[in-house]
């Protein structure tokens, strides 16, 4: 079935650093992708999005681009902040309409320093 | 602005109570969802709704009923609490179609003692 893999966390980096966190899926066909973020207390919120192969999400200095060779979206972030610290979770919609559902990977955790 | 909320953020039960998780909506959504979020697990889907008193199975059923009445409401219920039923409850609502972007309350921290 399909299925969504995340790198393992928690990932600590200093404020400036550079972000990548590896996100990998398996499914049929051409799934929407997904980042979500969920800040400590709160709910998720969409981060960004990319629909087909080649697609660039991007927000809030966030990028993701769908790589359909490699079955991958990875989330990359030129200079993190400390207010970037959070749970990130990749996640995959297949299907159509009301038939489909997201699949989301474990999540990996953030954590910015000063 | 999207919203939906969740009837409590923080909850603590005893085993075997009946426990009930309120969900609403304002944005005329037609789907809702109820996940869990457990450490290490990520969220896994409950059980879902794409029509009032229309429901299917998630992908972890077992222990939980749902409820939907009116467009904008979903409930999920614990029949009987268990201890492994502790977890982060996350509702969520999405408009329908082939994007299906799906906006999420805050949670409820369900504690079962």
């Amino acid at each position: 079935g399909d299925s969504v893999t995340q790198m393992e966390g928690p990932v600590t980096l200093s404020e400036e650093a550079f972000l990548t966190i590896n996100c990998t899926y398996t499914a049929t066909g051409y799934p929407s992708l997904f980042w979500y973020v969920q800040y400590p207390g709160e709910g998720l919120q969409l981060l960004l999005k990319a629909t087909k192969a080649d697609d660039k999400g991007s927000n809030k200095g966030f990028e993701a681009t769908y790589r359909k060779e490699t079955t991958s979206f990875h989330l990359e972030k030129g200079s993190v902040q400390v207010s970037d610290s959070a749970v990130y979770f990749c996640a995959l919609f297949h299907g159509s309409g009301n038939t489909g559902k997201l699949i989301f990977g474990q999540g990996t955790t953030l954590q910015v320093k000063p | 602005d999207v919203k939906v909320t969740q009837s409590s953020r923080y909850l603590v039960k005893r085993t075997g109570e009946k426990v009930f998780l309120e969900c609403v909506q304002d944005m005329d959504h037609e789907n809702m969802f109820w996940y869990r979020q457990d450490p290490g697990l990520g969220l896994r889907l409950i059980y879902f709704s794409y029509d009032v008193k229309m429901k299917e199975k998630g992908d972890i059923p077992e222990g939980y009923s749902v409820s939907r009445e009116k467009k904008e409401r979903f409930s999920l219920i614990l029949e009987s609490a268990s201890t492994n039923q502790t977890s982060m409850y996350l509702c969520a609502s999405s408009l329908g179609g082939r994007v299906n972007e799906q906006f999420f309350g805050p949670g409820t921290r369900l504690t079962v003692l």
